[in-house]
C-alpha cells in the first residue's frame, strides 16, 4: 500500500528567502505525484504534478518539485517565498495501477514571516 | 475559484438534528469524493464514486450516508453526529477514479460543528 511522509509539520521562513517542502513516498509500483496548496478557509488547489517524462515539475506560483525514484522523494521549492505564500502544503501520491485513490501526506504549515 | 461549489459553507448541529451537504461540479467530471479534514490529521478520505457507483467506502461510520443522484451532485446525510465528527468536510471531482486522470479539484468545504 501507498503511503506519504511530510517530515515537517511547520516551516517558518522569511520573506524572500528559499524554502524546501519535503515529501517522501512509500509504493511497491509506479506512481504519480501531486502537491496541493489550502490557503486558509479554502479548500486545495493543485500546484503541480508529475506523472511522467521529466523529473523536475513546474507549477503556479513560482514553486516547482523533482521527483527522485532512488530516494523515493517529491520536495517542493521555491527560492523566494513572499507572504501570500502562507498556506498549508500537502503532497499526494497515486499508484498508477490502481483505481484513483489519492493518498495524502499529513500536511506542511508554510508560514512566512516579514 | 471554482468549479466545485459546496453549501453551506458553515453548519451548525446538535447531535440528534439530521442535516445533508451539498456538493456540485461544473467541470464535466465522472468522479466526486467526500474527503474528512480534522484538525491535526491527514486528509481523510472517505467516499468515492465514479460514473454514479460507489466505488470506495473507507470504513465511514453509517451515521454519514453519501449520494450521487448524477456525476455532477453528490450529497453527504447525516445524522446523530457525534462532536467528533467535527471537521472540515471536503468535496472534491476528477474526470475519472483512476492514475493519471486522478487530478482532482476541491471545492471549499463546509466547516461542520457538532454541538
Amino acid at each position: 500500500a501507498q503511503s506519504v511522509t511530510q517530515l515537517d509539520s511547520q516551516v517558518p521562513v522569511f520573506e524572500e528567502a528559499p524554502v524546501e517542502l519535503r515529501c517522501n513516498y512509500s509504493s511497491s509500483v509506479s506512481v504519480y505525484l501531486f502537491w496541493y496548496v489550502q490557503y486558509p478557509n479554502q479548500g486545495l488547489q493543485l500546484l503541480l504534478k508529475y506523472l511522467s517524462g521529466s523529473t523536475l515539475v513546474k507549477g503556479i506560483n513560482g514553486f516547482e518539485a523533482e521527483f527522485n525514484k532512488s530516494q523515493t522523494s517529491f520536495h517542493l521549492r521555491k527560492p523566494s517565498v513572499h507572504i501570500s505564500d502562507t498556506a498549508e502544503y500537502f503532497c499526494a501520491v497515486s499508484e498508477n495501477n490502481a483505481g484513483n485513490m489519492l493518498t495524502f501526506g499529513g500536511g506542511t504549515r508554510l508560514m512566512v514571516k516579514p | 475559484e471554482t468549479g466545485v461549489t459546496q453549501t453551506p459553507r458553515h453548519l451548525v448541529m446538535g447531535m440528534t438534528n439530521k442535516k445533508s451537504l451539498k456538493c456540485e461540479q461544473h467541470l464535466g467530471h465522472n468522479a466526486m469524493y467526500w474527503y474528512k479534514q480534522s484538525a491535526k490529521k491527514p486528509l481523510e478520505l472517505m467516499f468515492v464514486y465514479n460514473f454514479k457507483e460507489q466505488t470506495e467506502n473507507n470504513s465511514v461510520p453509517s451515521r454519514f450516508s453519501p449520494e450521487c443522484p448524477n456525476s455532477s451532485h453528490l450529497f453527504l446525510h447525516l445524522h446523530t453526529l457525534q462532536p467528533e465528527d467535527s471537521a472540515l468536510y471536503l468535496c472534491a471531482s476528477s474526470q475519472e477514479a483512476s492514475g493519471s486522470l486522478n487530478e482532482q479539484f476541491f471545492g471549499p468545504g463546509t466547516r461542520l460543528t457538532v454541538l
